[in-house]
């Protein structure tokens, strides 16, 4: 089945910096999605995105699906963006199930 | 309007209990999926179903668990004789179609702890 990798896997950031999460797969997909994990325990939808750019307020993503990979980018962090994100993805050909990343886990410092 | 739900939201159970746990999906949304979530690790796929039809069921780990979803909307999971290593977060998904790619969105999850 498809694999999905994510890097890297914990990220330590200043309150204000920037950050790029990373997630390849290793085939050609027909849905990508990428989640935020809060304390709590609940995926939060950030994107669905499985070919292209996107942005909402102080995140974006890109996915280029011909090289196999999405990146999501955090600007501005504040310490609410701690936790864990996840990328998942379903091959081209299958049934919609996701295929998760083991996830990045996030902290942010004030 | 209303996302995933489901209930409990935590559970306990004794080795060698049933148990069943509930998922109501955004209404009239046709495809409904169970993920098992361990400690320190991402979501992985259990079965699926698109209206009351169980398409998937590759991912269940054994026998003991069973789903079902036998109006179309309402799924219950149910694990039989639980064991310690049955201990995880499981999360219900639902998305808006039967035939192709969506937006999947899910609920809180029920904690299970088998002691």
């Amino acid at each position: 089945g498809i694999q999905v990798e994510q890097s890297p896997p914990d990220l330590i950031l200043q309150e204000g910096a920037n950050s790029t999460l990373r997630c390849n797969f290793s085939d050609s997909v027909n849905n990508l999605q990428w989640f935020h994990q809060n304390p709590w325990g609940q995926l939060i939808n950030l994107f669905y995105i499985p070919s292209g750019t996107k942005q909402n307020g102080r995140l974006s993503a890109t996915t280029v699906a011909t090289e196999r990979y999405s990146l999501l980018y955090i600007s501005s962090s504040q310490t609410t963006d701690s936790g864990v994100y996840f990328c998942a993805a379903s091959p081209t050909g299958a049934n919609s199930k996701l295929t998760f990343g083991k996830g990045i886990t996030l902290s942010v410092r004030p | 309007g209303a996302g995933v739900s489901q209930s409990p939201r935590y559970k306990v159970a004794k080795r060698g209990q049933d148990v069943a746990l509930r998922c109501d999906p955004i209404s009239g949304h046709v495809s409904l999926f169970w993920y098992q979530q361990a400690l320190g690790q991402g979501p992985e796929f259990l079965t699926y179903f698109q209206n009351e039809a169980q398409l998937d069921k590759s991912g269940l780990p054994s026998d003991r668990f069973f789903a079902e979803r036998p109006e179309g909307s309402v799924s219950t999971l149910k694990i039989q004789r639980t064991q310690q290593e049955d201990s995880a977060v499981y999360l219900c998904a639902s998305h808006l179609r039967g035939v192709g790619f969506y937006e999947q969105y899910f609920g809180p999850g029920t904690r299970l702890t088998v002691t």
